[in-house]
């Protein structure tokens, strides 16, 4: 059965950094995209990165290009969100997700519980 | 960018009822649209991909169905873990998604 457990949230002032993680098991994790997706609260969901099942290839939404860098450990089945240069706005619970075992096309099969983050004064 | 539109934003309805919620693209997307269900304080849980395949373990009250762009997800009996909030998503541009706004169905 596959598991996927994010740890590494909190609260962080306006500035700074916390480095998410995205623990997976049951799977195969090399041969799988990943995702982040995340969601303020009372909001709806917005992708943020997604990571090639080999890490090399890596995409991200315009408004975290250059603060927030995805990377994976495909020998601890593990991924990551370093996250700098924090603001209000990031502010949500975070989510990773699996792409879909058919096809990175058919959306995401498996998502953790989230993580919440909290950037504050 | 692709943008999302669902309609109706939230609606009520009852057990038993059919319940029909619709997504718009601002572009042809073919059939590269997933639909999802979030019940409160849970994650995302994928319920059709590529428009109109359930995904495995799903209920077949579920269904989809469109292509290009406007899509449609029916629930053909609502039943009491129904009532959640739904969310499209376009995967045309995949791996960079856009998700509809979300509809929520409570209770009437």
């Amino acid at each position: 059965q596959v598991q996927l457990v994010e740890s590494g949230g909190g609260v962080v002032q306006p500035g700074g950094s916390l480095r998410l993680s995205c623990e997976a098991s049951g799977l195969t994790f090399s041969s799988y995209g990943m995702y982040w997706v995340r969601q303020a609260p009372g909001k709806g969901l917005d992708w943020v990165t997604f990571i090639q099942y080999d890490g090399n290839d890596k995409y991200y939404t315009d408004s975290v290009k250059g603060r927030f860098s995805v990377s994976r450990d495909n020998s601890k089945s593990t991924l990551y969100l370093q996250m700098n240069r924090l603001r209000v706005e990031d502010t949500a619970v975070y989510y990773c997700a699996k792409e879909h075992e058919y096809a990175n096309a058919w959306g995401a099969d498996h998502w953790g519980q989230g993580v919440l983050v909290i950037v504050s004064s | 960018d692709i943008q999302m539109t669902q309609s109706p934003s939230s609606l009520s309805a009852s057990v038993g009822d059919r319940v029909t919620i619709t997504c718009r693209a601002s572009q042809s997307i073919s059939n590269s649209l997933n639909w999802y269900q979030q019940r409160p304080g849970k994650a995302p849980k994928l319920l059709l991909y590529g428009a109109s395949r359930l995904q495995s373990g799903v209920p077949s009250r579920f269904s989809g169905s469109g292509s290009g762009t406007d899509f449609t997800l029916t629930i053909s009996s609502l039943q009491p873990e129904d009532f959640a909030t739904y969310y499209c998503q376009q995967s045309h541009s995949s791996p960079q998604w856009t998700f509809g706004q979300g509809t929520r169905v409570d209770v009437k």
